[in-house]
């Protein structure tokens, strides 16, 4: 289909291992999201990016986290040294954009399930 | 601090009645709202949005109203089916562009009885 992939879809991993998520947005939409859903809690976000440059970092638990976005198009996110509490959903989210292009909805991949051991 | 607050965790409701489901806002510069809904094991799938220059917004089955000096929302279906039933989160932007990251609710479980 044409909408937001996202993988690995599952990811089991022991604590301290470095883990790297993939996100594929929707083919044209330049604003890209990171999110996360931890057990019962709702969305949380992380970082947003604009092309390929990040206005919008404060969302970013710790240093060990970070993200990059290459060509406007797949967007990887990096946890260093995962720890217990990093166990979650992580989801990407993409959406047109611009200020030419007010109040777009942002559409949701299918998630990554972190389980950190 | 909680901008969006879902004060329901869960409702049920019958087929063929109305379900409404509940959001409140604290972030007075909240300029857009929008609607998911969640399947286990899936990702948020927008339903409908509204912007704050408008009070209702309707799409078939789905109708989400503003109340913007209350700083709530709603959503009603109807008729609610029983492939209704998930979690419903509301979410909120602001500065005029729904291109700012999302702020969302923890979510109400909607089930749908048949």
């Amino acid at each position: 289909g044409a909408g937001v992939s996202q993988s690995p879809s599952n990811k089991v991993t022991e604590k301290g291992k470095d883990v790297e998520l993939r996100c594929d947005p929707i083919s044209g939409h330049t604003a890209l999201y990171w999110y996360r859903q931890s057990l019962g809690q709702g969305l949380e976000f992380l970082i947003y990016f604009q092309g390929n440059s990040a206005p919008d970092k404060s969302g970013l638990p710790s240093d060990r986290f970070s993200a990059e976005r290459t060509g406007g198009s797949v967007s990887t996110l990096t946890i260093q040294r995962t720890q217990q509490e990093d166990s979650a959903v992580y989801l990407c989210a993409s959406s047109l954009a611009g200020v030419q292009v007010p109040n777009q909805p942002q559409h949701f991949g299918d998630g990554t399930r972190l389980s950190i051991l | 601090d909680q901008q969006v607050k879902q004060n329901s965790p869960s409702l049920s409701v019958q087929e063929g009645r109305i379900s409404i489901l509940n959001c409140d806002y604290t972030n007075s510069m909240f300029d857009y709202f929008l609607w998911y809904k969640k399947y286990p094991a899936e990702g948020p799938t927008f339903l409908i949005s509204i912007s704050s220059i408008k009070d209702k917004n309707e799409d078939g089955r789905f109708t989400v109203f503003l109340n913007k000096s209350a700083k709530h929302l709603s959503l009603h279906i109807v008729p609610s089916q029983p492939g209704d039933s998930a979690v419903y989160f509301c979410a909120a932007s602001g500065f005029n562009s729904g291109n700012t990251p999302l702020v969302f609710g923890k979510g109400t479980r909607l089930s749908v009885i048949a």
